[in-house]
């Protein structure tokens, strides 16, 4: 059983389109995150939710709007998309204070 | 706010020698430190974690880290490095609650 799922995995699209990356989890954790690593790897966080409510927003265009409909998903929308988006993003939950568990990421490629 | 400095880019080592990944940080309260490892196009894996307690933290695949306060460092080590052991690794700190923040990562590679 897969902890953190991710989908999909690989996303190619072309500058302009609106397009959405699903989050779940199954541990029962009652935080999510959003990461996003650029192309030379450095992991920055973009979102962070507990429980259903926004916690920390970083500097992220309005482009980005997350969304978590229960706990246990955090879906992210990405709208107008630049080729700037192009990286991979993470999706990731944790309890408390405890290691963070991570999907697999989705690359997305902007053209 | 938190920080954590990877100080090598890269770090190469010959299989069967120890190896070391360094890591320091910068907290305002009582750190929480990991380590996780990223194998190519794949997510990151959690291999250990301090929180609180014995100094010397013991994690997956053989790999351990030494809190150290006075330094502010959490260095990654193994006694014997496997060739499969090649793959980019990141520190991380959190204060509290808060978001892991990462370090830029260590590419380590062991050659046979």
């Amino acid at each position: 059983d897969t902890a953190v799922s991710q989908t999909p995995k690989y996303l190619v699209t072309q500058m302009g389109n609106d397009k959405s990356i699903k989050c779940e989890q199954n541990l029962g954790h009652d935080t999510m995150y959003w990461y996003k690593q650029d192309s030379k790897k450095f992991l920055k966080i973009m979102f962070s939710y507990n429980n259903k409510e926004l916690i920390i927003n970083e500097t992220v265009p309005n482009r980005f709007s997350p969304k978590s409909p229960d706990k246990a998903h955090l879906n992210l929308h990405i709208n107008s998309l630049e080729l700037g988006d192009s990286a991979v993003y993470f999706c990731a939950s944790n309890q408390g204070s405890m290691e963070a568990f991570f999907g697999q990421g989705t690359r997305l490629t902007v053209v | 706010a938190q920080s954590v400095a990877q100080p090598e880019d890269q770090v190469n080592v010959a299989e069967g020698n120890p190896l070391t990944v360094k890591c320091t940080y910068s907290v305002s309260g009582n750190p929480y430190l990991f380590w996780y490892v990223q194998y190519p196009n794949r997510g990151l894996q959690f291999l250990l974690k301090y929180i609180t307690g014995d100094n010397l933290v013991k994690g997956s695949y053989g790999f351990e880290a030494e809190f150290n306060k006075s330094q502010t460092s959490f260095h990654l080590k193994k006694p014997s490095a496997l060739v499969s052991d090649s793959a980019l690794y990141f520190c991380a700190v959190r204060d509290g609650n808060t978001p892991l923040v990462f370090g830029k990562g260590t590419r380590l590679s062991v050659i046979a």
